[in-house]
């Protein structure tokens, strides 16, 4: 049973560094076609995609965003962590990670996402 | 980049009806990277299509996705009463960024 889940704080400050973890289990990124997305969705606004990484340490980037984020992978916790730099009010959002599966092309288990409240 | 753009911004319809959904993409891309998401309130987005037209597992056959280069589709043939949520294209696959379209809404 594939499962993931989201951890973080519930509220940052301007400026500050943002780290979110990925906590996933049913299956390895040492698998090849296994990759981790995090995306995010502002209150009642659209998903954004933000990066990706995959079993060969792969990683890609939002064009507008890649100077803030930062991806990585704990392979013996099973974990992938996302940070983003300089946050902003803007950045208030529910974050999600979701695994991508590349025999399908598509995301096809997702957390149920964390919240995230940029605020002074 | 490829940008995503989804039409209707908001599909209103009753039960029983049909909704034809659109995205249309700035350049041709393969089929096999399209993907179609529903959303509920409140919810995480779930996969219905991949590759543009295989329902994911689960997925009733009222849903049905096509299309192909810049223009794909998303049809659900009788609506029911859960099906009305927020629904997203994205393209994932060859070069990055993985963009969302902006979503189509539909509603009662």
């Amino acid at each position: 049973q594939v499962t993931l889940r989201e951890s973080g704080p519930a509220v940052v400050k301007p400026t500050q560094t943002l780290t979110l973890t990925c906590n996933f289990s049913g299956f390895s990124l040492t698998t090849s076609g296994m990759c981790v997305s995090w995306i995010r969705q502002p209150p009642g606004k659209a998903l954004e995609w933000l990066a990706h990484i995959d079993w060969e340490d792969d990683k890609y980037y939002s064009t507008s965003l890649k100077t803030r984020l930062t991806i990585s992978k704990d392979i013996s916790k099973n974990q992938v962590v996302l940070t983003m730099t300089n946050m902003d009010p803007a950045d208030t959002a529910t974050y999600y990670c979701a695994r991508y599966k590349v025999e399908l092309g598509a995301l096809d288990y997702w957390g149920q996402g964390t919240p995230v409240t940029v605020s002074s | 980049e490829i940008v995503l753009t989804q039409s209707p911004g908001t599909l209103s319809l009753s039960p029983g009806e049909r909704a034809t959904l659109s995205c249309r993409a700035s350049q041709s891309f393969s089929g096999a990277d399209l993907a179609w998401f529903q959303q509920k309130p409140g919810q995480a987005p779930r996969l219905l299509i991949y590759g543009a037209s295989t329902r994911a597992t689960g997925i009733p056959d009222r849903f049905r996705g096509s299309g192909s280069g810049t223009d794909f589709t998303l049809t659900i043939s009788r609506l029911e009463p859960e099906d009305f949520a927020v629904y997203y294209c994205q393209r994932y696959g060859g070069s990055p960024p993985y963009n969302f379209g902006q979503g189509t809404k539909v509603e009662i």
